[in-house]
């Protein structure tokens, strides 16, 4: 069975400032995909980004990016110039490559972004 | 192009009630998942269903029942309700084929007193 670990309950970032959320998983599986979810107030369960195991380049979406280390099983997620809409519940998810293509997600890390 | 839809929005039942939330998709996905999501846990699986007419359980599936209904609906029942239960549930639907990020409804945020 997989683990994912976030292990920042909360974080707070001044505007504009770059912050990075912290993500761990376990899993003896070779081929992944990991995912970065935003829930902001409004509870919608945003995709912020995806990571594919087998690609070594670090996904970027914008501002968002990854740092994936596969040795190490972290994928970190870094907000660079952040704003008051990147508010919000932060999840980390794992999803096995074949399969159900079911979600295993950690317990979030809840974002302040402060003006 | 609604995406996926779950109704009612909100709901509070006494312990011992039942009730069924109801999913429906229209990007004509074959797999359905049912999460909840309680603080400090993150959103953990309860059943899925790999394709029409399939069902599984997941991670939390006691005191759950689902139901594939068709390709588009997929609705979660709970028979005796109880607080433990009180929770936000997330349906979501995924395509088969090249994994893809699930696509998830608004939530459901279920008291039950």
């Amino acid at each position: 069975a997989q683990t994912v670990t976030q292990s920042q309950p909360e974080m707070s970032v001044q505007e504009a400032e770059t912050v990075t959320l912290s993500c761990t998983y376990d899993t003896s599986e070779n081929n992944y995909y990991l995912f970065w979810y935003k829930q902001p107030p409004s509870r919608q369960m945003i995709l912020v980004i995806r990571q594919e195991a087998y690609k070594q380049q670090n996904a970027t979406e914008n501002r968002f990016s990854v740092n994936f280390q596969k040795a190490a099983k972290s994928f970190s997620l870094k907000i660079s110039d952040s704003q008051l809409g990147d508010t919000a519940m932060y999840f980390c998810a794992f999803m096995k490559h074949g399969g159900i293509d079911k979600l295993t997600f950690g317990t979030g890390t809840l974002l302040a972004v402060q003006p | 192009n609604a995406g996926v839809t779950q109704t009612p929005k909100f709901q509070v039942l006494k312990t011992g009630q039942s009730m069924t939330l109801q999913c429906a998709q229209d990007m004509n996905h074959n797999s359905m998942y049912w999460y909840r999501q309680d603080p400090g846990m993150g959103l953990r699986l309860i059943y899925y269903s790999a394709s029409e007419g399939t069902t599984d359980k997941g991670e939390v599936p006691n005191g759950y029942n689902v139901s594939r209904l068709n390709k588009r609906e997929f609705s979660l029942r709970l028979e005796s309700a109880a607080p433990s239960q009180t929770s936000v549930y997330f349906c979501a639907s995924i395509p088969q084929g090249i994994p893809q990020p699930q696509h998830f409804g608004d939530g459901t945020r279920l008291s039950i007193l």
